[in-house]
């Protein structure tokens, strides 16, 4: 069965750090995966997504995100966090022997302090 | 380029009552996907809707239904309302005959509040 698993409710930064937003995903098939950010009282807005090719994958707003087969993860990165990141993220696996059905995670609730 | 819109923004009934909500995909865009976000439940899929035929249906009971338009607009139908409804309903549009690799552009929403 397609799944994707974000294994954080919750991610604490300082403004300034890096910070990772990590996505696990199980599909039979080639995965095709993307991220997604959600603002308060808002819809979801794209960030980026895999598909092939290079593993590391470049998006909106200075994210990226590293495709790593091996351990079936898709973690979401940025170098340094602004406050304005401060957001709901879902990570989402699109498989063909789903009906190319879009599942989402349960979100990562990433929270960054001055 | 306008994005995905969705009307009412927010949207009460009481229990019973049938609910109708609309979106409107981004020109050009003729797959229309309708998702409900409920506390602490994240994203379902309900609905999928291509050139005005249903292709794909969400784990929902039937009360959920919906209809694409000419226009490719959409409308989706929640009949005999109960509590558990209430949720944020998110409309996505992607491009013809979305494949695999098409990405979602998501509407802000509609809340709706069943009481």
């Amino acid at each position: 069965a397609q799944s994707v698993a974000q294994p954080e409710d919750q991610v604490n930064v300082a403004e300034g750090n890096p910070l990772t937003v990590k996505c696990t995903y199980s599909v039979s098939g080639n995965p095709y995966l993307f991220w997604y950010v959600q603002y308060p009282n808002r819809g979801l807005q794209f960030l980026l997504k895999y598909i092939t090719g290079d593993n590391l994958v470049k998006g909106s707003y200075g994210f990226e995100a590293e495709f790593n087969k091996s351990q079936t993860s898709f973690h979401l990165k940025k170098p340094s966090a602004l406050v304005s990141d401060s957001a709901l993220y879902f990570c989402a696996v699109r498989d063909k022997a789903n009906n190319n059905d879009m599942r989402f995670g349960a979100g990562t609730r990433l929270t960054v302090k001055p | 380029e306008a994005g995905v819109t969705q009307s009412p923004t927010h949207l009460i009934k009481t229990r019973g009552q049938q609910a109708t909500l609309r979106c409107s995909p981004i020109s050009g865009h003729t797959s229309v996907y309708w998702y409900q976000q409920a506390l602490g439940l994240g994203l379902q899929f309900l609905l999928w809707y291509d050139e005005g035929e249903e292709r794909n249906r969400g784990n929902f009971p039937p009360r959920f239904s919906g209809r694409q338009f000419p226009n490719y607009s959409s409308e989706l139908n929640v009949n005999a309302l109960e509590l558990e409804d209430s949720a944020l309903y998110l409309c996505a549009s992607s491009a013809r005959l979305a494949g695999i690799t098409d990405t979602q552009y998501f509407g802000p929403g509609t809340r709706l509040t069943v009481l």
